[in-house]
């Protein structure tokens, strides 16, 4: 399954909305979809899985949504820690494929 | 806290060999799935290997089949990844990885360890 993310760059200020969207080439087997944020220099962190639920230690800004072909990762609020990037990841079938990914940087 | 820390990694001639470790810690290691997950600019995340629980089933991607090979020690909580005939397509940073629960894959990733970096360049 081929991922593809929008944007490739999202220019936003503290303090704003974000929405990133993951749409996939075929339908994702039971919404088995994940969503990661990247810093630089570091590890992906795992922030939503089965394409809704938080995972542990992640902040309520942050929430996930969708089914089938397309996923949405919004960030209500964003703080200055939330300026990075961020992958989907399909897990419904093998192998697992992850997007290009969406970079939120700072207007 | 679970902890990934991957090592091994450096510069390689084509064609040559490395052996990557990651050493697991605050989790029940033998009771996890265990992959390797590279990262490049030019194809970004690529899943590359995985290990079942107790080491009898392992499965590649296929451009590292026949290459790579996937194992683990459950006494030392150790997952490793041997290289051989490496090829400029395969240097990327390498992040060894937990699947964010026990059972049988596919699924997500939770955590990764800090990644170590292959590069393949004579």
């Amino acid at each position: 399954i081929v991922l593809t993310q929008s944007p490739g760059t999202l220019s936003l200020s503290p303090g704003e909305g974000a929405t990133l969207s993951c749409r996939a080439s075929q339908s994702v087997s039971t919404s088995r979809l994940a969503w990661y944020q990247q810093k630089p220099g570091q590890a992906p962190r795992l922030l939503i899985y089965d394409a809704s639920s938080r995972a542990t230690g992640i902040p309520d800004r942050f929430s996930g949504s969708g089914s089938g072909t397309d996923f949405t990762l919004t960030i209500s609020r964003l703080e200055p820690e939330d300026f990075a990037v961020y992958y989907c990841q399909q897990y419904g079938s093998s192998p697992v494929t992850f997007g290009p990914g969406t970079k939120v940087d700072i207007k | 806290e679970v902890q990934l820390v991957e090592s091994g990694g450096g510069l390689v001639q084509p064609g040559g060999s490395l052996r990557l470790s990651c050493a697991a810690s605050g989790f029940t290691f033998s009771s996890y799935w265990m992959s390797w997950v590279r990262q490049t600019p030019g194809k970004g995340l690529e899943w590359v290997a995985n290990i079942k629980e107790d080491g009898s089933e392992k499965y590649y991607v296929d451009s590292v089949k026949g290459r790579f090979t996937i194992s683990r020690d459950n006494v030392d909580n150790s997952l490793y990844l041997q290289m051989n005939s490496l090829r400029a397509e395969d240097a990327a940073v390498y992040y060894c990885a937990k699947y964010g629960v026990a059972g049988r894959p596919p699924y997500c990733f939770d955590p990764w360890g800090q990644g170590t970096l292959v590069t393949v360049s004579s």
